[in-house]
């Protein structure tokens, strides 16, 4: 079972420089969430959305882009890219009812983003 | 102040060994709780989810303390497998909007 997966795994980009890191799950999953982790510091929600079409904010959602144009797939974009999200940004999906995730997120391997 | 705290460690503890994690949170419109654990450069993974009433799970006992805002993580009979960061999550208001603690390291010697 592929689970989520998220590419690429590795990502140097330079200041000002737009990119979209992409992330499929092919376990039907209605909830997908993008993450990003800093050291010292817990896993903080960019964005999420709860089905094809509906997307929403998370605690830190500025300087990205969402969209969920399918059940499996939820892209991310950075707009242009500043070293404050140089991070590693993990993908999540899970079940869903009522539009809130089951507790039990499923994450992709990460992907380490460096900005220059 | 952050609104899920975590004892950073690292917890270095012998095979066999008893070891308890605690976290706090601030928030108390928290609803729902849960451990996560991660290995050193992967994702992390659901441990176990944390009930009112505490719960187990073989040698993992999660407990709850909504009074004073803390749950926690006992590992009984630790294993060098259970080396790992343990992240404590809360979730708030019941939505989709879980906090997560920035993780307790544990390394189990032989």
């Amino acid at each position: 079972n592929a689970g989520v997966t998220q590419t690429p795994k590795f990502q140097v980009l330079k200041t000002g420089q737009s990119m979209t890191l992409q992330c499929a799950q092919d376990m039907n999953h209605e909830y997908m969430s993008w993450y990003r982790q800093d050291p010292g510091m817990g896993l903080r929600l960019i964005h999420y959305s709860v089905g094809a079409g509906i997307t929403d904010q998370g605690e830190v959602p500025n300087g990205y882009n969402v969209s969920r144009s399918t059940t499996e797939d939820f892209p991310l974009r950075l707009l242009s890219a500043a070293p404050s999200q140089t991070s590693v940004y993990f993908c999540a999906s899970s079940y869903s009812t009522a539009g809130r995730n089951t507790g039990e997120l499923f994450f992709g391997e990460g992907s380490r983003l460096t900005v220059l | 102040r952050k609104e899920v705290e975590q004892d950073p460690g690292p917890f270095n503890v012998p095979e066999g060994a008893t070891v308890a994690f605690n976290c706090t949170y601030s928030n108390s419109a928290s609803q729902s709780f849960f451990w996560y654990r991660q290995d050193c450069r992967k994702e992390p993974k659901l441990l176990m989810s944390v009930y009112s009433s505490g719960n187990e799970d073989g040698r993992f006992t999660a407990q709850l303390n909504r009074a004073s805002q803390y749950i926690s993580l006992l590992i009984r009979d630790s294993k060098l497998s259970d080396s790992a960061t343990y992240l404590c999550v809360v979730r708030v208001w019941d939505n989709n909007d879980m906090r997560f603690g920035a993780g307790t390291r544990l390394t189990v010697k032989p």
